[in-house]
């Protein structure tokens, strides 16, 4: 079956400190993996998108990185900030129809 | 703001009230896409619409009617909802192109069934 699975569902961290979200899947054949931060009430907005190739990548203190041989994807957070406070979502495109499977999510909680 | 905007963003309706979402983009893409977003669960897709054409249904229920006029508005209409469909119903667009193609996400409506 074709997933995405996310962990942990929630986390609570301090702000400043740093945090990683984790992101498997068994989708096949592989195209993309995406990170969405979702803020509360309002619409995802990307901040990666990684191929196959592609093993790390930043957008200011987010930071992901993809292992396609194990098939797996984490966020990491540095600094946090109360800001951080969102949802993280992790979306794989596959197939040749690309089609794109979502992970639950992950719940941040910064806490000042 | 994304650029995808969407009205209403609230909506209180009743099982046999006949409504409409509307979803605009103004980013010049040329597909959109409606998905369903239930409390503690993944984003489910709906409907997408590329160059104005519907790809790919889903398997919805005939109670959600989309609609595509032009490349930048999209409607999902909605008839006799069930109170499941209670949810954020998000828009999306997208310029199709090759593998780094990003959805950018409107705000979103919250749709209660009473």
């Amino acid at each position: 079956k074709n997933q995405v699975e996310q962990s942990p569902q929630s986390l609570i961290i301090l702000e400043g400190k740093n945090c990683t979200l984790q992101c498997n899947y068994t989708v096949s054949p592989f195209s993309n993996l995406r990170w969405y931060k979702q803020d509360t009430g309002r619409g995802p907005v990307s901040l990666t998108i990684m191929t196959f190739s592609e093993n790390t990548k930043s957008n200011g203190r987010y930071t992901a990185t993809l292992d396609a041989d194990t098939k797996q994807s984490s966020l990491h957070i540095t600094a946090s900030q109360l800001s951080d406070s969102a949802s993280y979502i992790c979306v794989v495109e596959w197939g040749s129809a690309r089609q794109l499977t979502f992970g639950s999510g992950t719940q941040l909680t910064v806490l000042p | 703001e994304t650029g995808v905007t969407q009205t209403p963003r609230h909506l209180v309706m009743g099982m046999t009230n006949k409504k409409s979402l509307k979803c605009e983009q103004h980013l010049g893409h040329n597909a959109m896409y409606w998905y369903k977003q239930s409390a503690k669960k993944p984003l489910e897709l709906m409907f997408v619409y590329s160059l104005e054409e519907r790809v790919e249904n889903n398997s919805v229920p005939s109670r959600f009617s989309p609609e595509c006029p032009n490349s930048s508005h999209l409607f999902l209409h909605l008839h006799t909802l069930q109170p499941e469909d209670s949810a954020l119903y998000l828009c999306a667009s997208s310029q199709v192109a090759g593998v780094q193609e990003t959805q950018y996400f409107g705000p979103g409506t919250r749709l209660l069934v009473l």
